[in-house]
């Protein structure tokens, strides 16, 4: 699976934008990015996954880039809920296994 | 949320003392997962399991032993305890084949004093 690099951590301020970007430049083409979190001491919470194609769910976006050497994730109006650590996995889902790396600690202040 | 537990959710043990976790799932998820997070730090794979008996190492195996009699329980055995295994242990569990989406249990906070 192909390594990811992320910041240490990040803010925001309430309400606005969250971005959160994962640099994932030796992704292979049948790899997935997923995207996590994990708020205090709790198990890790899925967010998003995609391939190519940028995506969103109601949690989140998840922009792409279209040669996948990196990825973003946007959570639109980030709340005080929302921090947490965020990690970016990139995973070759036929594999069957992968592992977290240190994540991003993003913290929403109001 | 997904129907999993683990048990016990703390313990503390001794150095040389064996110890089971036990992960349990509700959900008849094909594949589950057992992981150590130390802090400040990412989660770390011990071991996996893709069905019942087939298991299969992760990145840091080494002093774990897993088994997977029927589908709803994973066992994680640490044979003899040493302190290096003092962490937080998750497990989780994933039900679609080519894909990684993962739910989570609430951890087993583990002290090997």
């Amino acid at each position: 699976d192909a390594k990811t690099t992320q910041p240490t951590s990040m803010d925001c301020a309430e309400g606005r934008a969250a971005n959160l970007p994962c640099n994932h430049s030796t992704i292979s083409g049948n790899e997935y990015v997923y995207w996590y979190r994990q708020i205090h001491s709790q198990g890790p919470q899925y967010i998003i996954h995609g391939l190519k194609n940028n995506e969103t769910n109601e949690m989140a976006s998840l922009i792409i880039t279209e040669d996948r050497k990196s990825s973003t994730l946007i959570l639109p109006h980030a709340t005080l809920r929302d921090t947490a650590v965020y990690y970016c996995i990139a995973i070759n889902t036929n594999a069957g296994k992968s592992t977290f790396g240190d994540g991003t600690t993003l913290t929403v202040k109001p | 949320d997904a129907g999993i537990t683990q048990s016990p959710r703390h313990k503390v043990t001794e150095t040389g003392t064996p110890v089971t976790l036990r992960c349990h799932q509700t959900e008849n998820h094909r594949y589950m997962y057992w992981y150590r997070q130390d802090p400040g730090h990412g989660l770390r794979l011990i071991h996996y399991s893709y069905g019942v008996k087939d298991t299969d190492k992760g990145e840091v195996s080494d002093g774990y032993s897993v088994s997977r009699s029927k589908t709803e329980d994973f066992l994680l055995t640490l044979e003899s305890a040493t302190s290096s295994q003092t962490s937080v242990y998750f497990c989780a569990i994933s039900g679609r084949v080519g894909s990684y989406e993962q739910y989570f249990g609430p951890g087993t906070r583990l002290t090997v004093t």
